[in-house]
């Protein structure tokens, strides 16, 4: 199946300061990548839609100053919290749509999530 | 609105079968998906049905009745490494992948 890589698996930073979260298709170009956070316990909320070269598309609440997304490239998508808070201390997921890669045209395969910690 | 009714937990035996339900509702329909994901993991693709039907894979299958907005996820000859939580995502007119909280499968020895 398709491969998608994050990094970094776990990141603890200072309540203030910005962190950057990557994702990779390793094996197949994604020209649509989804950005999630799930807190304990509950489901998966979508933060935004990341298309390549073009502006991410934000979910209703999810303040796009704060969560920088850039998709630069056919390959890689990322993911900046800025001036991150305890509040933002959350599991970061992200996943890639495989166009033509199956008949399963809209399946999306995550990558193995990003645990962010905000002290 | 839309929105997905899993059962919480279930409890199983391992070398048993296990059928998990979903019911859902949404604006729109183009297919849906069966995700498992273990605790303090990213979730894995399982299975993916647009058409009504069984879809079978190795030891899990799933099931979609379109006019019902009902869907199954049959698991058999269950293994420990099989306790997760599983999450039916149907995706509405937009390919947007709705989500719930899924069900957490215990499986017991």
């Amino acid at each position: 199946g398709a491969v998608v890589s994050q990094h970094p698996s776990w990141v603890i930073c200072k309540s203030g300061t910005s962190v950057k979260i990557e994702c990779r298709s390793l094996d197949f170009q994604a020209t649509t990548m989804f950005w999630y956070r799930q807190f304990p316990k509950q489901s998966l909320m979508l933060m935004a839609t990341s298309n390549e070269g073009s502006k991410a598309t934000y979910e209703q609440g999810v303040e796009k100053d704060k969560f920088l997304i850039n998709h630069a490239s056919l390959t890689l998508s990322t993911l900046t919290v800025t001036s991150a808070h305890p509040e933002d201390s959350s599991f970061y997921i992200c996943s890639a749509r495989v166009p033509g890669f199956s008949r399963d045209l809209e399946t999306q395969y995550f990558g193995p999530g990003t645990r962010l910690l905000v002290l | 609105g839309q929105n997905i009714d899993q059962p919480t937990e279930m409890t199983a035996t391992e070398g048993a079968i296990v059928q998990i339900n979903c019911t859902y509702q949404t604006s729109g329909f183009n297919g849906l998906f069966w995700y498992q994901q273990h605790a303090g993991e990213a979730p894995t693709f399982l299975s993916y049905n647009v058409l009504d039907g069984l879809e079978e894979k190795g030891r899990f299958s799933s099931f979609l009745s379109r006019s019902k907005g009902y869907s199954y996820l049959l698991l058999k000859e269950l293994q420990m490494k099989d306790s997760a939580s599983y999450l039916c995502a149907p995706s509405d007119s937009n390919y947007q992948l709705i989500w719930g909280a899924g069900t957490k499968l215990i499986i017991k020895p």
